[in-house]
């Protein structure tokens, strides 16, 4: 299983907004910063938050990040169905001294 | 623009080996730490190796440790993944990206588009 935990799977109805969680422990998330990405359909992945709440440039100011502790969360609002895709967290784990990534999440909209 | 290109996948037989290459344009590529990360079929993301700036770090995802070495060339912009005693649960598409500037350990922007490698026989 994967050193960070996210919901395998959300959903919403366009307009909505959905969040999803991230869990991690002290030597990742708890002392270093959380990133999100994005991966579409039959794509790469792609950049979608860094520094637990940084957009980077081009990315809709819908997708919002935040972090507490040895947990963030990615918020999503006002729905689009082109964000139907898969969402990854990751950070650092000093720790393991390497990346460590979420499960994925898998958002529908309905 | 940034661009990454993998090249090298293919199929291999359990035990063999195989050396991935990512060719990095568009930014000065000695100045930035580059990653492998995988993705087997159906499956979610996993990393797998990190290179610093200059060379002098590497770190390893312990599935890989003594088996895979991560290594780049700045007169080719070229990163490199050579993999050995490669084994079933390898079989992934691979990834290269790029980190931010002279660090391994924020974020992956961009990525390649990614390269197969079937361990099979």
């Amino acid at each position: 299983q994967s050193v960070l935990t996210q919901p395998p799977s959300a959903s919403g109805t366009p307009g909505q907004r959905v969040t999803i969680s991230c869990s991690g422990s002290s030597s990742n998330i708890g002392s270093n910063t959380v990133n999100w990405y994005q991966q579409l359909p039959g794509t790469a992945p792609k950049l979608l938050i860094y520094g637990n709440n940084q957009r980077p440039s081009g990315v809709p100011d819908r997708f919002s990040g935040s972090k507490s502790g040895t947990s963030a969360s990615l918020a999503i609002s006002g729905l689009q169905s082109e964000d139907e895709a898969d969402y990854y967290c990751a950070a650092w784990d000093d720790s393991l001294n390497g990346h460590v990534f979420g499960g994925g999440t898998k958002l529908t909209v309905l | 623009q940034v661009q990454l290109v993998e090249s090298g996948g293919g199929v291999v037989q359990p035990g063999r080996s195989l050396r991935l290459s990512c060719a990095a344009s568009g930014f000065t590529f000695s100045s930035y730490g580059m990653h492998w990360v995988r993705q087997a079929p159906g499956k979610g993301l996993d990393w797998v190796a990190v290179i610093s700036y200059d060379g002098s770090n590497k770190y390893y995802a312990d599935s890989v440790k003594g088996r895979f070495t991560i290594s780049r060339d700045k007169s080719k912009n070229t990163l490199y993944l050579q993999m050995n005693s490669l084994r079933a649960e390898d079989t992934a598409v691979y990834y290269c990206g790029k980190d931010r500037y002279r660090s391994v350990l924020d974020w992956i922007d961009p990525w390649g588009q990614g390269t197969l490698v079937t361990v099979s026989s």
